[in-house]
């Protein structure tokens, strides 16, 4: 079970718009620690996606945004490609475990 | 560019100590927090704990009675040592450099090694 939740599974179509989100707690998200997000591609490591809350690292497509609200956040993909499937977690730092919590991972499919 | 490498036995006999150590090059390990993630097959990630360049440590509660996290500055090297271990511990071991703070993402990640704990 996982500090953060996540939805299991998503997909679109090629050209869509998808968003996944992740819930927490007032010990982490709610707390106003920022959430990150990753991207890790099959048989590989993950890759930062999204800084606090909403920042984009050098290289990452402006497909890829992020946002937060209360105890939630969201990452939204548009304009969807096939390489885009892969894992996304987000993370954050949560106060009681003084420590990084992460979500349990959404598969994204393109269909 | 920052680049991170895992390095360590691929497999450790039950009750035995697993041991890593990641390699930093490409820029300083000082100034900067590091941390150790794990992946159990076909799972999620899970926080282990981090070290910050001057020997400060934090551990995962879940963890903390079997788990240390030491850094050689001088060899750009940061090393963990889970004691005990169980199948439970079989995962693909990260290191990862925190971006900023300790509540900071990892912004750099090494590719990951495979440890299977196995008799």
């Amino acid at each position: 079970q996982s500090v953060l939740t996540q939805p299991p599974s998503v997909s679109g179509a090629p050209g869509q718009r998808v968003t996944i989100s992740c819930t927490g707690s007032s010990s982490n998200i709610g707390a106003s620690y920022d959430v990150h997000w990753y991207q890790q591609l099959p048989g590989t490591a993950p890759r930062l996606l999204i800084y606090g809350n909403s920042n984009r690292p050098s290289g990452v497509p402006d497909r890829f945004s992020g946002s937060k609200s209360g105890t939630s956040a969201s990452l939204a993909i548009t304009g969807l490609q096939t390489e885009d499937e892969a894992d996304y977690y987000c993370q954050s730092y949560d106060r009681s475990l003084s420590g990084w919590v992460f979500g349990g991972g959404t598969k994204l499919t393109v269909l | 560019q920052v680049q991170l490498q895992e390095s360590g036995p691929g497999l450790v006999k039950p009750s035995e100590t697993l041991s890593l150590t990641c390699t930093v090059s490409g820029g300083s390990i000082r100034s900067y927090y590091w941390s150790w993630i794990r992946q159990p097959p076909g799972k999620g990630l899970e926080w282990i704990g981090y070290i910050y360049y001057s020997g400060s440590t934090n551990y995962n509660p879940s963890l903390k009675s079997r788990v240390t996290i030491s850094v050689d500055t001088s060899k750009s090297q940061f090393s963990l040592k889970l004691s005990s271990v169980t199948a439970a511990d079989t995962a693909v071991y990260y290191c990862a450099r925190v971006h900023g703070g300790i509540a900071s993402a990892g912004d750099y990640w090494g590719q990951g090694t495979l440890v299977t704990v196995s008799s």
